[in-house]
């Protein structure tokens, strides 16, 4: 069957220490994959999006990497912030268009 | 620029009432996904309007309907409510069927008791 998951369901780091969260999935061939942020409450904020043919994407203290043969994505956030912590979401698309598929989200708390 | 704006933020229904949820998609964005997220989960998509027809429908029963205005708006029903309904309903916008990035609202958190 057709899965989505993200490694854990909490992460606890400290402040100025690097993020690492990680999305496998089995039985997809997604055209691309997306990352949220969500605070409680609150509704999904798009923070990145990697197509198959990337192998990595930057946007400020934010890394995201694609492997298509590992079927693995690897969200990074560098030095870290208390304001970091949240619940974030990786969602694929099997092509553009369709409907996104999340995972469950991995929930991170940042300690200063 | 106005986001995505939903109503009402929060309700509360019993079994077998109906409820309508609204959306206003964010300024020049034609296209409509409803999510449902039960706690501690992810978004489970629901369906898609565009060019106000439902193009792309999730793994939900037809208790679950909607429709897409002239002006982008949309609508979620749910009749005959059942207690498994209850979670928060998120409307999505984007600008075209095919574009990546969704503009997620607020939310609509739905109770039934």
């Amino acid at each position: 069957s057709q899965k989505i998951e993200q490694n854990s369901e909490a992460l606890n780091i400290q402040e100025g220490k690097t993020a690492t969260l990680t999305c496998n999935y089995t039985n997809y061939s997604p055209a691309y994959l997306q990352w949220y942020r969500q605070d409680p409450g609150r509704g999904p904020v798009f923070l990145l999006l990697i197509r198959e043919n990337e192998k990595e994407k930057r946007k400020e203290r934010l890394k995201v990497t694609f492997d298509t043969t590992l079927k693995q994505s690897l969200f990074h956030i560098t030095a870290s912030q208390p304001a970091d912590s949240a619940t974030y979401l990786c969602a694929l698309d099997r092509q553009a268009g369709t409907a996104l598929i999340f995972g469950k989200g991995t929930t991170l708390s940042v300690s200063s | 620029d106005a986001g995505v704006t939903q109503s009402p933020t929060h309700l509360i229904k019993t079994r077998g009432q109906q409820v309508t949820l609204r959306c206003s998609p964010k300024s020049g964005h034609d296209t409509v996904s409803w999510y449902q997220q039960a706690l501690g989960q992810g978004p489970q998509f629901i369906f898609q309007y565009y060019e106000e027809e439902e193009r792309q429908r999730g793994n939900f029963p037809d208790r679950f309907s909607g429709h897409q205005f002239p002006n982008y708006s949309s609508e979620l029903n749910v009749n005959a409510l059942l207690l498994g309904d209850s979670a928060l309903y998120l409307c999505a916008s984007s600008l075209g069927r095919h574009s990546g990035e969704l503009f997620f609202g607020e939310g609509s958190r739905l109770t039934v008791l």
